[in-house]
């Protein structure tokens, strides 16, 4: 089975500062991960994925999250928060193999406010 | 290439009721998953199709239903509307490794 643990329910930053959101997961098979963002009335945006291979991800406005598999953790950070990063983020992990994706598993997300 | 569009943006409907629910993935992709936001649930997994078959099914009563097309393009169902079934109803195409979410249908029940 898998699941997720997002830990803090809101996350409030500084413009400039380090953005650290938590997440952890278990799953019974080796888990693809990801995290997604949501504004207001839209629609989730992928932020990156990992899949198999470097540990450290790369995604999409600065965004990175490390896969520490002997942590189950899939944190994700930004090095210099921007008031535009103010959003709901979610990390999920899929329980599907092969041909598709599958159904995700989202944690409960983080609401991310940056003051100015 | 076009993304995920969901149809209607918003509804808005009375107890008792029925409503039906648009989503056309990216041209290609062959999976649909259904997916319902509420503050309350958080995001709740509903159904996926893949080629015309369901291959997932949350824990949702049988009055939410689905089904898909022959060109990828999926509907979904509720009947007897609820109070409670207000939310944002997501839509997803995917490929192997990556989901794309539309814009989602807010669904208001009075």
């Amino acid at each position: 089975a898998q699941s997720v643990t997002q830990l803090g329910s809101h996350v409030s930053v500084s413009e400039g500062a380090l953005v650290l959101l938590r997440c952890n997961y278990s799953s019974s098979v080796p888990p693809y991960l990801f995290w997604y963002v949501q504004y207001p009335n839209q629609g989730l945006q992928l932020l990156l994925k990992y899949t198999t291979g470097a540990t450290l991800v790369k995604g999409i406005n600065g965004f990175e999250a490390e896969f520490k598999k002997s942590e189950t953790s899939f944190h994700l950070t930004k090095p210099s928060a921007h008031m535009s990063d103010a959003a709901e983020y979610f990390c999920a992990v899929s329980g599907g193999r092969g041909s598709t994706l599958g159904r995700l598993y989202f944690g409960r997300g983080t609401q991310l406010t940056v003051w100015p | 290439k076009a993304g995920v569009t969901q149809t209607p943006r918003y509804l808005i409907k009375t107890r008792g009721q029925q409503v039906t629910l648009s989503c056309s993935p990216i041209s290609g992709h062959r999976s649909v998953s259904w997916y319902q936001q509420t503050p309350g649930q958080g995001l709740q997994f509903l159904f996926e199709y893949f080629s015309e078959t369901q291959r997932n099914k949350g824990n949702f009563p049988g009055r939410f239903s689905g089904r898909q097309f022959s060109n990828s393009r999926s509907e979904m169902n509720v009947s007897t509307l609820e109070l409670g079934d207000s939310a944002l109803y997501l839509c997803a195409s995917s490929l192997e490794s990556e989901a794309f979410f539309g814009q989602g249908t807010r669904l208001t029940v009075v």
